[in-house]
């Protein structure tokens, strides 16, 4: 069955310096990734979506990474900010054309200033 | 443009009892699909709906349920609750099946069965 890994359940870092968290996937082939953001009691909110053929996405101080042949995406935050402290949940598809989203169990990001 | 919607918020209901949770999706998108967060299992999907059929399923009883009306608003079921069922349950919606498009997620209902 599908297996979706992120690198550790928190992640400490100095404002001003490069998050970097992983996510793997095992047993399937996703078309698409997702990631995620979530505030304590609140829903999700989506931040970038990467798709197979492309091996990276920017959109300001956020990057991803897609490496279909490791299984693996790297979600980056440069110059980090106390407000970018949240939990980061990656998103793979089912593989296919029929939906769904497999979600990671998220890594806690703490910026400290 | 509206966001997406989920009543009641908060919930309180004994074992054995059903509730049903609603969400209005955002206008214009097609597919609804429902989660169950917990801090133990994290984010858990129950199925999706698509131009009112189920799409997707995850591995949930059969005492969860859900439908999908032609205005795309859900309405999700929980039968015979158990102590179990407590969590955070939240709705998504997206303008097309959910791999491949975003999804933009409510604010959840909180149920606690005691």
């Amino acid at each position: 069955s599908q297996k979706i890994e992120q690198n550790s359940e928190a992640l400490n870092i100095q404002e001003g310096k490069t998050a970097t968290l992983t996510c793997n996937y095992t047993n399937y082939s996703p078309a698409y990734l997702q990631w995620y953001r979530q505030d304590p009691g609140r829903g999700p909110v989506f931040l970038l979506l990467i798709r197979e053929n492309e091996k990276e996405k920017r959109k300001e101080r956020l990057k991803v990474t897609f490496d279909t042949t490791l299984k693996q995406s790297l979600f980056h935050i440069t110059a980090s900010q106390p407000a970018d402290s949240a939990t980061y949940l990656c998103a793979p598809d089912r593989g296919s054309t029929l939906g769904r989203l497999y979600f990671g169990r998220g890594t806690q990001l703490t910026v400290w200033p | 443009k509206a966001g997406v919607t989920q009543t009641p918020r908060y919930l309180i209901k004994t074992r054995g009892q059903q509730v049903t949770l609603s969400c209005s999706p955002i206008s214009g998108h097609r597919s609804v699909s429902w989660y169950q967060q917990t801090p133990g299992q994290g984010l858990q999907f129950l199925f999706e709906y698509f131009s009112e059929t189920q799409r997707n399923k995850g591995n949930f009883p059969g005492r969860f349920s859900g439908r999908q009306f032609s205005n795309s608003r859900s309405e999700m079921n929980v039968s015979t609750l158990e102590l179990g069922d407590s969590a955070l349950y939240l709705c998504a919606s997206s303008i097309g099946l959910a791999g491949a498009y975003e999804q933009y997620f409510g604010p959840g209902t909180r149920l606690t069965v005691t």
